[in-house]
């Protein structure tokens, strides 16, 4: 079974620019999560999507940070404008069901803003 | 919402010792409880998890246990290996999963 796929692996931008983050979850799976992890820390949620409907985005910062899940399936996280403080792993996740069993991760993809 | 706290955040031992992690959770709402090991530069993985329904989980060498009385749940590993080495994630969750900050675990030869 394919896992989660991400992409870019890596990226570097200055402050100001934007960045977008790509995400194919596990086939099948009708969650979908996005979530930051700055070095150091846990991951905290930025979004979670049921099918193509936003489930939770009480953290997500939207004056900066947008998300969407076009079809259900493969979704983007976009930056625009990065700040310095936007430096990180994003690591998307997928799981059969919302809130309940196990969430299969990425590989993540890290981003460093200068 | 749920907020986890997780304790200590970092825990050397020495190979062949026993490994705690302890993990408090604000929401009594809570049912599903898993542990997550991260090693360095990889992406999270799931080791063992718990619902509320049950007080102890084991899986060979690692053990969960959990107090909804007191809302807390410990991760804890036997017999510490080399590969045991990493960080390690509690987390809690009614709809959505929140994380702890973290331990990383050093297993000393």
């Amino acid at each position: 079974e394919a896992g989660v796929a991400q992409s870019p692996r890596y990226k570097i931008i200055e402050k100001r620019q934007s960045v977008a983050f790509w995400c194919n979850p596990i086939s099948g799976h009708a969650t979908l999560y996005w979530y930051q992890q700055i070095l150091g820390q846990g991951p905290k949620l930025l979004i979670q999507f049921q099918n193509n409907g936003v489930v939770d985005d009480s953290q997500l910062p939207k004056d900066r940070f947008s998300a969407e899940r076009l079809k259900g399936v493969d979704s983007t996280l976009k930056i625009q404008p990065a700040k310095l403080e936007d430096s990180a792993v994003y690591l998307c996740a997928s799981s059969p069901r919302a809130g309940d069993g196990e969430l299969f991760f990425g590989e993540g993809s890290r981003l460093t803003v200068l | 919402g749920e907020n986890v706290e997780q304790h200590p955040s970092t825990l050397s031992v020495q190979e062949g010792d026993s490994a705690v992690i302890k993990c408090t959770y604000s929401d009594s709402a809570s049912n599903y409880f898993p542990w997550y090991k991260q090693e360095l530069g990889k992406r999270p993985q799931l080791i063992i998890d718990i619902r509320s329904n049950v007080g102890e989980k084991k899986d060979q060498r690692i053990a969960v246990t959990l107090n909804k009385t007191a809302k807390h749940f410990s991760l804890h590993i036997t017999e510490t290996q080399p590969e045991d080495s990493a960080v390690y994630f509690c987390a809690a969750s009614l709809y959505k999963l929140s994380f702890g900050a973290g331990t990383t675990v050093t297993v000393r030869a």
